[in-house]
């Protein structure tokens, strides 16, 4: 699966909105584009996918560049829960997740 | 609706010993997956199972390692004669069985295993 490069660490006021960016600049047709986030001592969380257009959901939304080399993760409005660590994952088995070291969002009051 | 479980929470085992670890998957989700985070990196995949078949074990481990999920009760990860180097937390998620290429996997809250 390809590569992925996101900041080690982002920081956000409450209720502002965040865009959490991730490069997959090896990004293959096939490969999806996955978001996760994992609290402190808890299983990973799904937060949303994508292929080649935008997605939204009711946790987020997926910003896809047309050259699919880039994505951004936008959360509309920051919440303290929101704090977590989020990790952005190309695959093209739809199953076999394999997570880098993501990037360690801290939201404050 | 109970979410993926996994026990125990922790586990403590000596050098040599056998480590089993239990996933129950969400209620009515066929599919089971198994992860390891080894300590400051990410989560790897190691196995994909349906009931009473191994999808997918590229990610495992080829010796040592081995998991099923039987057509009754829980997947397990069994790992034989543990080292050191197999402390982590093994994390299970599962996802339901629908005709897309790509489901939501849902994740345990994990097993922290440690090696004496």
């Amino acid at each position: 699966d390809a590569k992925t490069t996101q900041p080690n660490s982002m920081e956000s006021n409450e209720e502002e909105p965040v865009h959490l960016p991730c490069n997959h600049s090896t990004i293959s047709g096939t490969d999806y584009i996955h978001w996760y986030r994992q609290l402190p001592s808890q299983g990973p969380e799904y937060v949303i996918h994508g292929l080649t257009s935008n997605v939204n959901n009711r946790m987020a939304s997926l910003a896809i560049a047309e050259d699919r080399k880039s994505s951004t993760l936008i959360l509309h409005r920051a919440t303290l829960r929101d704090a977590a660590v989020y990790y952005c994952i190309l695959t093209n088995s739809g199953y076999a997740l394999n997570f880098g070291k993501g990037t360690s969002l801290l939201v404050t009051p | 609706n109970a979410g993926v479980m996994q026990n125990p929470r922790h586990l403590v085992r000596r050098r040599g010993q056998e480590a089993r670890l239990r996933c129950s998957p969400v209620k009515g989700h066929s599919h089971v997956y198994w992860y390891r985070q080894l300590p400051e990196e990410g989560l790897k995949f190691m196995v994909y199972l349906q009931k009473e078949n191994i999808i997918d074990e590229s990610g495992m481990p080829k010796e040592r390692f081995s998991a099923e999920f039987p057509k009754e009760g829980p997947s397990i990860l069994r790992i034989q004669q543990v080292v050191r180097g197999d402390s982590a937390a093994y994390f299970c998620a599962s996802s339901p069985l629908t005709g897309s290429s790509y489901n939501e996997q849902f994740f345990g809250p994990g097993t922290r295993l440690t090696v004496l």
